[in-house]
């Protein structure tokens, strides 16, 4: 069974600018939730989507959005671009929202913002 | 305000010997505890995890302890392998969502 993964990989935008990325996750699987990951803050939790909708919604400002579609792929969106949005940005994905269960990461977007 | 904590950002053990990565938390509505493992330019790689009501959890050379009372767990790895050279993060959830809330991470460094 393939994992989860994100696209693109690698992205380089300026001050300013709007990104999207991609994360599908693993077949079946029909939660997604999103997190960034910075040296200075670590791990952070962004948004959580099911079933096409939003359920948890992380400390970040409403620059960052996002959406499910119906099978499941789910998109991030930055808009307004800074300098502190440089981070690899990574999403994880689960069968439910069964607490506990398992979640499982994709290798994640690395975003640099000049 | 920092609910896991991961003390130790840096941990060196000798190949075939015990390593003991711990993570403490301040937020006693967790119920679900996990570790991840992670390499430089993947993704974090679930291990093990454990529920509050138990205090602890094996698999294979992995062992978390929980105890509850000191808000603690850790996280034992017998016998280390060079392979398990990473970073290693504790994570922690409530009892509804997904959502995860992560220590800094201990970068594990075994010696061959």
């Amino acid at each position: 069974k393939a994992g989860v993964t994100q696209t693109p990989r690698y992205l380089i935008k300026t001050r300013g600018q709007q990104v999207t990325l991609s994360c599908s996750p693993i077949s079946g699987h029909r939660s997604v939730s999103w997190y960034q990951q910075t040296p200075g803050q670590g791990l952070q939790f962004l948004f959580e989507y099911f079933s096409e909708t939003q359920r948890n919604k992380g400390n970040f400002p409403g620059r960052f959005s996002g959406r499910q579609f119906s099978n499941s792929r789910s998109e991030m969106n930055v808009s307004t671009l800074e300098l502190g949005d440089s981070a690899l940005y990574l999403c994880a994905s689960s069968l439910y929202r069964v607490a506990g269960e398992t979640q499982y990461f994709g290798p994640g977007t690395r975003l640099l913002v000049l | 305000d920092q609910q896991v904590k991961q003390n130790s950002p840096s941990l060196s053990v000798q190949e075939g010997r015990i390593s003991i990565l711990n993570c403490d938390y301040t937020n006693s509505m967790f119920d679900y505890f996990l570790w991840y493992k992670k390499y430089p330019a993947e993704g974090p790689t679930f291990l093990i995890s454990i529920s509050s009501i138990k205090d602890k959890n094996e698999d294979g050379r992995f062992t978390v302890f929980l105890n509850k009372s000191a808000k603690h767990l850790s996280l034992h790895i017998v016998p280390s392998q060079p392979g398990d050279s990473a970073v290693y993060f504790c994570a922690a959830s409530g009892a509804s969502g997904n959502k995860l809330v992560f220590g800094a991470g201990t970068i594990l460094r075994v010696k061959s």
